[in-house]
């Protein structure tokens, strides 16, 4: 069973326009959202982070919103530019619960921005 | 500083050989863990250490042996390698603060196929 759900594989948006990627969890303990990018044959990469006290981080042209009554947050990267195109994973953390530390990511969400 | 290095890049195995595949890490990081990636599957931990001499289990460990003698390295053993270990391999890392670790650098991955 999917705790972390990235329910849209690809997005597909034109340069200067705004990306938003969504991305929802079930288990409420929790309390440590990160996003990551990755590029074809490289690693991730930390991209930008929330904890669940806050409901919005800010990083230049990126900005994760968290909404846990939702148990859904959203990542968005104005403007988009062509860089940007790559696979965006979801991740989330449970500081509790013997797994401290561990992190549980979405499927991805392959984002295209075309000029 | 290198951050995580990962060896090798590429490898191929026959079904039932065994081999390691290592990891390193320059950051002095407490948490290191391996991740194996599958089309459409996201990142699945495997094993993961909270520092050295302690070890434990992810998602999927079954196949895979790991060990922690150092804080820099953390090597994953494939036992008897079969065609479903066929995957990209990633190690990664964290600082850990009061035994939970959050925000993880990557590796740049092992492609790995078993025929």
């Amino acid at each position: 069973d999917q705790q972390v759900k990235q329910n849209s594989p690809s997005l597909s948006v034109q340069e200067g326009r705004i990306s938003i990627l969504n991305c929802d969890y079930t288990n409420s303990m929790f309390d440590y959202f990160l996003w990551y990018k990755k590029y074809p044959a490289e690693g991730p990469t930390f991209l930008i982070s929330i904890s669940s006290i806050k409901d919005k981080n800010e990083d230049g042209r990126f900005t994760v919103f968290l909404n846990k009554s939702a148990k859904h947050l959203s990542l968005h990267i104005v403007p988009s530019q062509p860089g940007d195109s790559a696979v965006y994973f979801c991740a989330a953390s449970a500081k509790y619960g013997g797994s401290q530390g561990n992190l549980i990511f979405g499927k991805g969400t392959k984002l295209s921005v075309k000029p | 500083n290198a951050g995580v290095t990962q060896t090798p890049k590429f490898q191929v195995l026959k079904t039932g050989q065994s081999m390691t595949l290592q990891c390193a890490q320059d950051m002095n990081h407490e948490y290191m863990s391996w991740y194996r990636q599958d089309p459409g599957m996201g990142l699945r931990l495997i094993h993961y250490s909270v520092g050295a001499g302690i070890t434990d289990q992810g998602e999927v460990p079954n196949g895979y042996n790991v060990s922690r003698s150092t804080t820099e390295d953390f090597p994953l053993r494939l036992l008897s390698a079969a065609p479903s270990q066929t995957s990209v391999y990633f190690c990664a890392s964290s600082y850990s603060k009061a035994g939970t670790a959050y925000e993880q650098y990557f590796g740049p991955g092992t492609r790995l196929t078993v025929t």
